[in-house]
């Protein structure tokens, strides 16, 4: 079946330090990968997305790239902002038309000053 | 453009009461998704809507969950009677269409079921 594996939280940094959280995905075919986040008392924001092999996708300092050998989809960002504080969520739609995004457990963010 | 807007944002209520949630799409997107986070997890699907037809309802426990979205646009999530277990996040999104389109999220309606 489809699922999405994240790296377990909370992740705890210092601001301006490099972040990376873990991505792994178990998928038929060639799906497209999405990293969303939800900042404190907020809905869900799409952070970025890679719709196929070795895309990058970006957003806001934040990088991601499929890497379908290893089935991975780590998101990166050079130096975290307390601002970046948040719940992290790796997701990915199959490739077959008619889907919902299956997502992973979540990984929580906390940045301090 | 205003967002995906759901009501209410909060809601307590005792086990075996009815409880309903309510979604406003971004105007325009035909396909509506209601998920369901539990603490600690990510989203899971509880149904989608393509317009006013539901295209995917197989998540949905049936025997206390009814879900409609009359005109393709609103829709009502309805549990009757509400269990324990059914305290979480319920989340309504939308997209513009089907096919691996982005998903826009509302702020969701949290319930505690006591």
């Amino acid at each position: 079946g489809n699922s999405v594996t994240q790296m377990e939280g909370p992740v705890t940094l210092s601001e301006e330090a490099f972040l990376t959280i873990n991505c792994t995905y178990t998928a038929t075919g060639y799906p497209s990968l999405f990293w969303y986040v939800q900042y404190p008392g907020e809905g869900l924001q799409l952070l970025l997305k890679a719709t196929k092999a070795d895309d990058k996708g970006s957003n806001k300092g934040f990088e991601a790239t499929y890497r379908k050998e290893t089935t991975s989809f780590h998101l990166e960002k050079g130096s975290v902002q307390v601002s970046d504080s948040a719940v992290y969520f790796c997701a990915l739609i199959p490739n077959q038309a008619g889907t919902a995004l299956i997502f992973g457990k979540g990984t929580t963010l906390s940045v301090s000053s | 453009e205003a967002g995906v807007v759901q009501s209410p944002r909060y809601k307590i209520i005792e086990k075996k009461q009815p409880v309903a949630f309510w979604c406003n799409p971004i105007s325009g997107h035909n396909t509506l998704y209601w998920y369901r986070q539990n603490l600690g997890q990510g989203p899971e699907l509880l149904i989608r809507y393509e317009n006013e037809e539901a295209v995917d309802d197989s998540q949905l426990p049936k025997d206390r969950f009814s879900a409609e979205r009359l005109k393709g646009v609103d829709s009502t999530l309805k549990i009757q009677p509400a269990e324990l277990g059914d305290s979480a996040v319920y989340l309504c999104a939308s997209s513009a269409s089907d096919f691996q389109e982005t998903q826009y999220f509302g702020p969701g309606t949290r319930l505690l079921v006591l």
